[in-house]
């Protein structure tokens, strides 16, 4: 039990273009999934808190309008990576929390060209 | 600001060796505790977690963590390591539902 998934597992796209990850919980709701985004030979960075139904929340230094998160339901948290360019090149990682414990996705390697 | 550190960035034991791995949060309240592992080429996966009660927690694949209050530390244990456990571990602490990770342990067993 408790299954994330995210696609897609890896995306390469053209600097200013946009790319959509989804994050979801197969088994189980969650009204909260939280995105991260992990550098090579570092820990995880929280990047927003999303929330179903309402407005993601963002860690300081991250930008909202470039980073556009979307909770609409219980199970689906897309992350939009507006106007891409080569610094966003990195790996994204979902979590779905189910009850107070987090479940990670797989996460997404992201190279913008 | 609350942190949590991991000791060892690089630990390196021969099969059949006993693991302790370092955690120290630094947050004094009340916290719940996991620790996650991340095997090459796989995401993360939950390996235990404690939020309340007998304070030694076992979790998959014969590891165990034991929290010490009095000493801000959650550090994991497993008796006799295997090949099969190389992979970097990741200590971390929930503070109000987000978490708070360490920098991660890269543990190389030697077959």
């Amino acid at each position: 039990g408790a299954v994330v998934s995210q696609h897609p597992s890896w995306v390469i796209c053209k600097s200013g273009t946009s790319v959509k990850i989804e994050c979801r919980s197969l088994d189980f709701q969650a009204t909260t999934m939280f995105w991260y985004r992990q550098f090579p030979k570092q820990s995880l960075m929280l990047m927003a808190t999303s929330n179903e139904g309402s407005k993601a929340t963002y860690e300081q230094g991250v930008e909202k309008d470039k980073f556009l998160i979307n909770h609409a339901s219980l199970t689906l948290s897309t992350l939009t990576v507006t106007s891409a360019h080569p610094e966003d090149s990195s790996f994204y990682i979902c979590s779905a929390r189910l009850g107070e414990t987090q479940y990670f996705g797989p996460g997404t390697r992201l190279l913008v060209l | 600001a609350q942190s949590v550190s991991q000791h060892n960035h690089h630990v390196i034991l021969s099969e059949a060796a006993s693991l302790e791995l370092g955690c120290n949060y630094s947050y004094g309240g009340t916290v719940n505790l996991f620790w996650y592992v991340q095997y090459p080429g796989q995401h993360l996966q939950l390996l235990l977690k404690y939020f309340s009660g007998d304070p030694l927690v076992k979790g998959i694949k014969g590891f165990e963590a034991e929290f010490i209050k009095s000493k801000f530390s959650f550090n994991l244990r497993k008796p006799s390591v295997q090949w099969s456990d190389t992979a970097e571990y990741f200590c971390a602490v929930d503070s109000n539902y987000q978490l708070i990770w360490g920098a991660g342990t890269k543990l190389i067993i030697k077959p």
